[in-house]
């Protein structure tokens, strides 16, 4: 149980190009999701929370009008990636829970941007 | 500010033997705190949650310590094989059990 699916896996375009991220939990409804940031041998940083059907809350220093962040149901949410610049380039990965239970993880997406 | 520390440098063990990660904080009070596995190109996969009223907990081959006075926690991986070779990282919440903050990670890598 606890399954989250994130796609795509890998993604790599031109500057300047949007990219669009989904992070769907398959076997439970998610009261809320989170998208975190990885940099090469580094942890994860959170970017944002979302709960749905309200505007997600952004940690301090990630641009809300650059990842637009949208949770439309209980089990998808979705990361835009605007206007991507080479230093967006990242390995984006979302998680889920219910209620007070423990986060579960996407695959994450490695994006990539030329 | 609040810290989570855990050994950058990997850790090397010969299989068959107990690994220990070992995971500090400074200017915390977590309510709880997790233990996750990942891979390489991986998301982390979930392992232990132990709360601030629980010294110890064990799951199969894991075992983790909390020690609120020390701040810190001990994760062991008794019986270690190569399959257990992965970056553990630990997670404190921010007291309002909603969100996870991230150590660095500590590389394990078990020979066989």
């Amino acid at each position: 149980g606890a399954v989250v699916s994130q796609h795509p896996s890998w993604v790599i375009c031109k500057s300047g190009t949007s990219v669009k991220i989904e992070c769907r939990s398959l076997d439970f409804q998610a009261t809320t999701m989170f998208w975190y940031r990885q940099f090469p041998k580094q942890s994860l940083m959170l970017m944002a929370t979302s709960n749905e059907g309200s505007k997600a809350t952004y940690e301090q220093g990630v641009e809300k009008d650059k990842f637009l962040i949208n949770h439309a149901s209980l089990t998808l949410s979705t990361l835009t990636v605007t206007s991507a610049h080479p230093e967006d380039s990242s390995f984006y990965i979302c998680s889920a829970r219910l209620s007070n239970q423990p986060q579960h993880f996407g695959d994450g997406t490695r994006l990539s941007i030329l | 500010s609040q810290k989570i520390e855990q050994n950058s440098e990997a850790l090397n063990i010969q299989e068959g033997k107990t690994a220990t990660l070992t995971c500090n904080y400074t200017n915390y009070s977590p309510a709880y705190l997790q233990w996750y596995r990942q891979d390489p190109g991986r998301g982390p996969v979930f392992l232990l949650l132990i709360r601030e009223n629980e010294k110890e907990k064990r799951k199969e081959r894991l075992k983790v310590t909390f020690d609120t006075t020390l701040k810190q926690s001990l994760f062991h991986i008794t019986a270690s094989q190569p399959a257990d070779s992965a970056t553990y990282l630990c997670a404190l919440d921010n007291n309002a059990g909603n969100m996870l903050t991230f150590g660095g990670g500590t590389r394990l890598m078990v020979k066989p």
